[in-house]
């Protein structure tokens, strides 16, 4: 039962480009969501969040836009650097304790 | 200011053991999650600890069972250990009652022979 779904496991984007990576869910009870990013060997890194009553949130380069009609998240991070190179992970939140994962996607930012 | 730990990094095992992992949490949390994250999977979610018992469980058996101490720091230990069991196994603290979200550790590597 894949409540959180990110259905692009890649995405590729030249440097000083928008980078747009897209998730989708499908409980209406998730009350918070978040975005995390992953480098290899190392564990997931909190990246961004914004709760359900919000449908946008920004922290420098890296917004996240909330679509609760349609169930979809988006984060937008302007502009990508081969730093952000990364698995990016969306996640959802239900009742404070248990969070569900999308199953990630892979950006490349390209010099 | 330590982050999340875990130990070991990695670890090998053979069907039907028996394997315990550890997490301390980050300094001033009180709230520990496990998750299983399989090879090109999102992590999924096995149980939190707050206050020393289980808050919440998802969809695992019971051969997943867990602990937490009155550190803070916690356990998890499976049993009767399957093929299926090998994941990277991550640790994440948080705050309870806060908005605050969770930092994860580096995680352990079970690999099941």
């Amino acid at each position: 039962d894949q409540q959180v779904k990110q259905n692009s496991p890649s995405l590729s984007v030249q440097e000083g480009r928008i980078s747009i990576l897209n998730c989708d869910y499908t409980n209406s009870m998730f009350d918070y969501f978040l975005w995390y990013k992953k480098y290899p060997a190392e564990g997931p890194t909190f990246l961004i969040s914004i709760s359900s009553i919000k449908d946008k949130n920004e922290d420098g380069r890296f917004t996240v836009f909330l679509n609760k009609s349609a169930k979809h998240l988006s984060l937008h991070i302007v502009p990508s650097q081969p730093g952000d190179s990364a698995v990016y992970f969306c996640a959802a939140r239900l009742n404070n304790n248990d969070m569900r994962f999308g199953a990630g996607t892979r950006l490349t930012v390209k010099p | 200011d330590a982050g999340v730990t875990q130990s070991p990094t990695h670890l090998i095992k053979t069907r039907g053991q028996q394997v315990t992992l550890r997490c301390s949490p980050k300094s001033g949390h009180d709230t520990v999650s496990w998750y299983q994250q399989a090879l090109g999977q999102g992590p999924q979610f096995i149980f939190q600890y707050y206050e020393e018992e289980e808050r919440q469980r998802g969809n695992f058996p019971d051969r997943f069972s867990g602990h937490q101490f009155p550190n803070y720091s916690s356990e998890l230990n499976v049993n009767a250990l399957l093929l299926g069991d090998s994941a990277l196994y991550l640790c994440a603290s948080s705050f309870g009652g806060t908005d605050q979200p969770q930092h994860f550790g580096d995680g352990t590597r079970l690999s099941i022979l």
